[in-house]
């Protein structure tokens, strides 16, 4: 069974950067799927950052383009966010989730968020 | 990019009632949705896909259904364990996912 876990500073200063890493255990990143992170302000929505794949091709939410970068490295089965120049906006709990794709046919391929870390709780305060 | 809205923001429902929560999409997005379930303090859960398949191990009495804009979730006997939040998610373009703000469904 596939077991994400994030981890990270909890706090970080206005304008600096942001940087969570998730190690996926149970599962191996070069296997396939795409691996994304998604982030959730205290008592609201849920946000998807980006996404990526283990070859290193990565899509992001165009709100937050700018400021992210995520990387993976599937020699530690592990991937990263940053994100930069945080502002308090960016308070949150990040989390690492896979995003597992279910083919049913060549032209109906549904994605899904399978499988979540546990959350990582990030506050952006001096 | 799509907005998803859904409604209500809030619905109260009483124990082994029907509860029935919406989701609107701001354009087409055939049959590219999914919902969850997130619980205080817990990780969202994935309950449904492809707008009506449930995911492994979700109980019968969740259901999904819709295509297009216009989609539902029904539960269809609510347990005490159900109360929550729920939030639809599209991946009509799998490489720009947008989530619903939510509905949190309160004991009635």
């Amino acid at each position: 069974q596939v077991q994400l876990q994030e981890s990270g500073p909890g706090l970080v200063k206005p304008s600096e950067t942001l940087s969570l890493t998730c190690r996926v255990s149970g599962y191996s990143i070069s296997s396939g799927y795409y691996w994304a992170w998604i982030r959730q302000p205290p008592g609201k929505g849920l946000e998807w950052i980006g996404s990526i794949y283990h070859s290193g091709s990565t899509y992001y939410n165009p709100s937050l383009k700018s400021r992210v970068t995520i990387s993976v490295d599937a020699s530690k089965n592990q991937y990263s966010l940053n994100l930069r120049s945080v502002t308090a906006a960016d308070t949150a709990v990040y989390y690492c989730v896979r995003l597992r794709s279910v083919v049913v046919t060549v032209e109906d391929i549904h994605y899904c968020f399978d499988s979540w870390g546990q959350g990582s709780l990030v506050t952006v305060s001096s | 990019e799509i907005v998803l809205t859904q409604s209500p923001d809030t619905l109260s429902v009483s124990p082994g009632e029907r509860a029935t929560l919406s989701c609107r999409a701001s354009e087409s997005i055939s049959s590219n949705l999914a919902w969850y379930q997130q619980k205080p303090g817990q990780t969202p859960r994935l309950l449904i896909y492809g707008a009506s398949t449930r995911a492994t191990g979700i109980p019968a009495r969740f259901s999904g259904s819709g295509s297009g804009t216009e989609f539902t979730l029904t539960i269809s006997s609510l347990q005490s364990e159900d109360f929550a939040v729920y939030y639809c998610q599209e991946y009509n373009n799998w490489s720009l996912i947008t989530f619903g703000q939510g509905t949190r469904l309160d004991i009635k």
